[in-house]
């Protein structure tokens, strides 16, 4: 069964510190599509990455990185020099080409607090 | 150019009612699809539409039925309101047919609390 986990709840960082949010997943599928999500207190989800499973080049946009590894089935994701606008809760999603329910498995979230 | 919209953007009801939410997708956007947030979790899946036709559904009851309009825009409908209803409902539009594909742009949601 499709299944995203993100065991952090919640961390804590202060302000140009680096940070990772970890993210595992879980699909029969052999074609794939991983996502990361910002959402900030206003409640929109924000796009930041999107990623297919035949594509496991690292991702470097600014102060993002990301990092795919199948063979451990994750997402990861990095935030250097973070900044207390990063503030917000983060969340990573799956979705499956070939399941025909059109529709992303999100994970439960990490909330990101970053202090000045 | 006008992001997803959303209304209304906050709505409190009793247990029994009936409560329709609405969307605008950007435009040029055929897809919609619908997401429950319960508070501390991640977004679960309701429905897509494309083209106005149903083209997923996710594991929510019957209460639960939505539309597509012909200029792309969507109603979820919830019926019979239970407490568990109370949530973040997104509304989310792609620019694919396969909206699992593609990048999905949200709108800020209709914050549902049931009384």
């Amino acid at each position: 069964a499709q299944k995203v986990t993100q065991a952090q709840t919640e961390i804590s960082v202060v302000e140009k510190e680096d940070v990772t949010l970890d993210c595992v997943y879980e699909t029969r599928d052999t074609t794939y599509y991983l996502f990361w999500y910002k959402q900030p207190p206003s409640g929109e989800l924000v796009f930041l990455i999107r990623r297919n499973s035949f594509d496991e080049q690292n991702e470097i946009s600014g102060r993002y990185s990301w990092n795919f590894q199948k063979s451990t089935n994750s997402f990861n994701f990095t935030i250097t020099a973070s900044q207390v606008v990063d503030s917000a809760v983060y969340f990573c999603a799956l979705s499956e080409v070939y399941s025909g329910t059109y529709k992303y498995i999100f994970g439960t979230g990490t909330r990101l607090k970053v202090l000045a | 150019d006008a992001g997803v919209t959303q209304s209304p953007t906050h709505l409190i009801k009793t247990r029994g009612q009936h409560v329709t939410l609405r969307c605008s997708p950007i435009s040029g956007h055929k897809s919609v699809s619908w997401y429950q947030q319960v508070l501390g979790q991640g977004p679960q899946f309701i429905f897509q539409y494309y083209e106005k036709e149903e083209r997923g559904r996710g594991n929510f009851p019957d209460r639960f039925s939505a539309r597509q309009f012909p200029n792309y825009s969507s109603e979820l409908n919830v019926n019979a309101l239970l407490l568990g209803d109370s949530a973040l409902y997104l509304c989310a539009s792609s620019l694919r047919r396969q909206g699992n594909t593609g990048e999905l742009f949200f709108g800020e949601g209709s914050r549902l609390t049931v009384l």
